[in-house]
């Protein structure tokens, strides 16, 4: 079945530590992109990227960091450097060009700090 | 200005009522639009999209388009219970590119 897979599910993270989630894509899809939800809120853009080895910065990339070494893949590092990071991330992927194309979104990471 | 707003909510409305959502863009180069819906704890999932001015109808929703006032709206008739939850506008093809940016949502509640 082609769809996106994030994991894990859940991740905890101790106070310093980089932190990586990883998204999966078999919908050959050129667009991939994080987002970040806090409780209660829209989400916000982290990250995201057209092609392979580009990405560009969203509204709050700071403290992120992101590759796109393969198509499918588009896996996004917290790091220490980001101050609040417990959050329910979510990846998304969609096609390019097609003005009705539409994002498809994996299940979510939900991150929290210990 | 953000690229995408609206009304963080919570709306309530009674079941069998119409609900309606409403959001705004900054860019006019926007391409598409699209209207997610977002249960508690879950992914957002895709309910409509629409791309030329008007209306677009399927079942109990309808999306409009003003692409000169660049305002997106979602109704609802026949509201039911199982409608309460997050709606996310999101738009497509803000400053020529094709990245998505979405709104901070709107929470609906739909009262039995």
């Amino acid at each position: 079945d082609g769809g996106i897979t994030q994991s894990p599910k859940y991740l905890f993270r101790k106070e310093g530590q980089n932190v990586t989630l990883s998204c999966e894509q078999n919908l050959n899809h050129d667009a991939m992109y994080w987002y970040r939800q806090d409780p209660g809120q829209g989400l916000r853009l982290i990250y995201y990227s057209q092609i392979v080895n580009d990405f560009q910065k969203g509204d709050i990339a700071e403290g992120y960091s992101v590759s796109r070494e393969k198509k499918e893949s588009f896996p996004l590092t917290v790091t220490s450097a980001q101050k609040n990071p417990t959050a329910f991330y979510l990846c998304a992927s969609s096609p390019l060009g097609p003005r009705k194309a539409r994002a498809f979104f994996g299940q979510g990471t939900r991150l929290t700090v210990v | 200005q953000k690229e995408v707003e609206q009304n963080s909510g919570p709306l309530s409305v009674p079941e069998g009522a119409i609900a309606s959502l409403n959001c705004t863009y900054s860019d006019r180069g926007s391409q598409s639009f699209f209207w997610y819906r977002q249960y508690s704890g879950k992914s957002p999932e895709l309910i409509m999209f629409i791309y030329s001015n008007g209306d677009k109808e399927d079942g109990r929703f309808t999306a409009q388009l003003n692409k000169a006032s660049q305002y997106v709206s979602l109704l609802i008739r026949d509201s039911q219970p199982s409608d309460s939850a997050t709606y996310l506008c999101a738009v497509r093809g803000a400053h020529g590119a094709n990245n998505l940016f979405f709104g901070t949502g709107t929470r609906l509640t739909v009262i039995p």
